[in-house]
C-alpha cells in the first residue's frame, strides 16, 4: 500500500511563473489536506478537500493560490505568478475520514522561487 | 482556534540519554498526533494518540486529554533521533491539524 505521493520533490520557478504541485492520497483515502512550511517554522494549514469539493480553504492566500481534487487523478495545488515569499515546503496529507482518523503525510514539494 | 505549545524548543542530548517532550493544548481535541521531521525534511508518523498511552520501541507517548497535554518519551536516544518533533491536534469536526512550533532535538555521539 503506497503512501501519500507528492511530485515533484523539488521545483524551481522564476518570479512570475506558475507552480503546480501534485498529491496522490493513500489508497482508500478521500480526504486531502495541504500544508505549507516556511523555513524554520512549523506547518500551517492551507486547504482541505474531498473529491471534487473544497471543504475549508481558510488557510489559503486569497490571491494566486488555488487547489482542486478532481474525480479522477491527483489533487493539485496551483500557485500563479509566484513570488520569492512563496518559497517553502508544501506538504500534502490524506486520511480516510475526518477528525478522528490518523493523517499521513507525503514527502513534500520544496518550491524555490528565484 | 486551538493553541498548541511545545516545550522545550530545543534539546541537546548525548547518545543513550532519555528525554521527555511536552505538548500543551488550549481546548479539547478529537485527534492528537506526534511526528518526527528528519533532517531531510520528511514527516514521519510516530503516534496517533488522542488519549491514553502507546509505546513503539524506544518511543512512547501519553495524552491526558482532560488536562490538555501530551508527553513524548525518547529512551536510549540515538543519533538517528535527531530532527524536529511536532505535536499536532484537531479541535473541530474537520481533520485540520493545528501544529505546535516543534522541539528541535540534536543527539550527539
Amino acid at each position: 500500500n503506497a503512501g501519500v505521493m507528492q511530485n515533484p520533490r523539488h521545483l524551481v520557478r522564476r518570479r512570475g511563473q506558475e507552480a503546480r504541485l501534485r498529491c496522490s492520497p493513500m489508497k482508500g483515502h478521500s480526504h486531502v489536506y495541504w500544508y505549507r512550511q516556511l523555513p524554520e517554522e512549523g506547518l500551517k494549514f492551507m486547504v482541505y478537500l474531498q473529491k471534487e469539493n473544497i471543504i475549508d480553504e481558510s488557510g489559503m492566500p486569497k490571491e494566486r493560490f488555488s487547489a482542486e481534487f478532481p474525480k479522477e487523478g491527483p489533487s493539485i495545488l496551483r500557485i500563479q505568478q509566484v513570488v520569492r515569499g512563496d518559497s517553502a515546503a508544501y506538504f500534502c496529507a490524506s486520511s480516510p475520514g475526518t477528525a478522528n482518523t490518523e493523517a499521513f503525510f507525503g514527502q513534500g514539494t520544496r518550491l524555490t522561487v528565484v | 482556534g486551538i493553541q498548541v505549545e511545545q516545550s522545550p524548543p530545543d534539546l541537546i542530548l548525548q547518545e543513550g540519554a532519555n528525554s521527555t517532550l511536552r505538548c500543551n493544548f488550549s481546548d479539547s481535541v478529537n485527534n492528537l498526533q506526534w511526528f518526527h521531521q528528519n533532517p531531510w525534511g520528511q514527516l514521519i508518523n510516530l503516534f496517533y494518540i488522542p488519549s491514553g498511552t502507546k509505546q513503539n520501541g524506544r518511543l512512547s507517548a501519553t495524552t491526558v486529554a482532560t488536562e490538555r497535554y501530551s508527553l513524548l518519551y525518547i529512551s536510549s536516544s540515538q543519533t538517528t533521533d535527531s530532527g524536529v518533533y511536532f505535536c499536532a491536534v484537531v479541535g473541530g469536526s474537520w481533520g485540520k491539524l493545528q501544529f505546535g512550533a516543534g522541539t528541535q532535538v540534536v543527539v550527539t555521539p
